[in-house]
């Protein structure tokens, strides 16, 4: 699992609240990779970051937030939380140890929006 | 431009036959085709990859078969078992962008 610990695993929450989720890795990795799962449409981008407090903006990135204040740590934000955000959110990594290439995922993250 | 598009949706297979799905890109920067496994409630994990200079690469039973004048590229699971029923996930991605574009996902069925 390269060392990738989402949190929470399951989360259950009401429309209209804020949201945030959090992955954490142990391997000093400097890429890291906020997507969403959904049924009919596979992995989308949400948010990257390339390094501490350096983050951009994937191909759905509208309604969702991202900070790295240490190089371990990349939270989600869901400012006001809508049901059309309910999904399986999935943080990756880039190890550029195996050449830069690879991307590693963590368990997911279940989030329904009630 | 930015789009994988990935086929069949679904497949079932049975034991022992060659499980086939397939990928198209239009992107021609694309210098990376990686192909994910995913296990109900596990996240996808890297599989096979290629490269363009290749045009076909085998790992045990995954073979990913590489047509870059069509733009295309396919896996291929031989003597498929019930252990490799999972969703299947093509993607791509351009060296130096940090970025990958997955298809749409395959859920495959092995029937014993």
């Amino acid at each position: 699992d390269a060392g990738i610990t989402q949190s929470p695993r399951h989360k259950v929450t009401e429309t209209g609240t804020p949201v945030t989720l959090r992955c954490h890795q142990t391997e000093n990795h400097r890429y890291m990779y906020w997507y969403r799962q959904d049924p009919g449409h596979g992995l989308r981008l949400i948010h990257y970051s390339y390094g501490v407090k350096d983050t951009d903006k994937g191909e759905v990135s509208d309604g969702y937030s991202v900070s790295r204040s240490k190089t371990e740590d990349f939270l989600l934000t869901l400012e006001s939380a809508t049901s059309s955000q309910t999904s399986v959110y999935f943080c990756a990594i880039r190890d550029l140890a195996l050449g830069g290439t690879e991307a590693f995922f963590g368990q997911g993250t279940r989030l329904t929006v009630v | 431009q930015q789009q994988v598009k990935q086929s069949p949706q679904s497949l079932i297979v049975q034991k022992g036959g060659i499980s086939i799905i397939n990928c198209a890109y239009e992107n021609t920067a694309f210098d990376y085709f990686p192909w994910y496994q995913q296990f109900p409630g596990k996240g996808p994990a890297l599989l096979i990859a290629i490269r363009p200079d290749v045009s076909e690469k085998k790992e045990g039973r995954f073979t990913i078969s590489f047509n870059k004048s069509a733009k295309q590229f396919s896996l291929h699971i031989m003597d498929s078992q019930p252990g490799d029923s999972a969703t299947y996930f093509c993607a791509a991605t351009t060296s130096g962008t940090y970025k990958y574009i997955f298809g749409t996902g395959t859920r495959l069925k092995v029937l014993a």
